[in-house]
């Protein structure tokens, strides 16, 4: 197992387009968490998944984002109709039920131009 | 509302010192604390964490510190190493799965 990973690393898009990150969680970890960075701040907790349920999720997460984990596995996080704000680095972790034992990607930059 | 902080931004040591990474926290219903650590184009990474039953734990060179009364922590590293140098995150637990995080300190170690 390699961890978790974020696909894609980059992504620059233009303001007003549609964006969608992936994150696979270490395979046998049920809890998959996205948290949000921007610079000169510490992450920011968006949503979390236990399984395929969403458990949680913040005020940040406007109704221009969506997270999805369809078969507990992988899950997808979608940006609606950009806005040079959603720019900062999108960190996706998980852990095998118990919270103390995130273990986190190495996060989707992006950048709306 | 910033309910965990860390007010010095950066810090700078001579390889062997000792570091001393400051936290404090507001919200009393916090009841886990966990230092991460973070390197350019990488994610956070576990480093050591503390209950609140605890007033201290050891990992080799990393010691935390927990005052509740003071409603303060501190990560200990002695001796310091360059390999240390990156941004270290305080992040604390209470009565949900979300990590609440400070802004981050930079830690150098010059050689």
């Amino acid at each position: 197992d390699t961890g978790v990973s974020q696909d894609p690393r980059h992504k620059i898009t233009k303001r007003g387009q549609n964006v969608t990150f992936r994150c696979d969680p270490i395979s046998e970890h049920n809890r998959l968490y996205w948290y949000r960075q921007t610079l000169g701040q510490g992450p920011e907790f968006l949503t979390y998944f236990q399984n395929e349920a969403q458990l949680e999720k913040s005020r940040l997460l406007s109704d221009r984002f969506s997270a999805e984990r369809p078969k507990g596995s992988f899950s997808t996080l979608e940006i609606q109709r950009t806005e040079q704000g959603d720019s900062a680095m999108y960190l996706c972790a998980s852990s095998a039920g118990s919270s103390y034992g995130y273990t986190f990607g190495s996060g989707t930059r992006l950048t709306v131009v | 509302d910033q309910q965990v902080k860390q007010n010095s931004p950066s810090l700078s040591v001579q390889e062997g010192r000792i570091s001393i990474l400051n936290c404090d926290y507001t919200n009393s219903m916090f009841d886990y604390f966990l230092w991460y650590k973070k390197y350019p184009a990488e994610g956070p990474t576990f480093l050591i964490s503390i209950s609140s039953i605890k007033d201290k734990n050891e990992d080799g060179r990393f010691t935390v510190f927990l005052n509740k009364s003071a409603k303060h922590l501190s990560l200990h590293i002695v001796p310091s190493q360059p390999g240390d140098s990156a941004v270290y995150f305080c992040a604390a637990l209470g009565g949900s799965d979300m990590l609440v995080f400070g802004k981050g300190m930079k830690l150098t170690v010059n050689p």
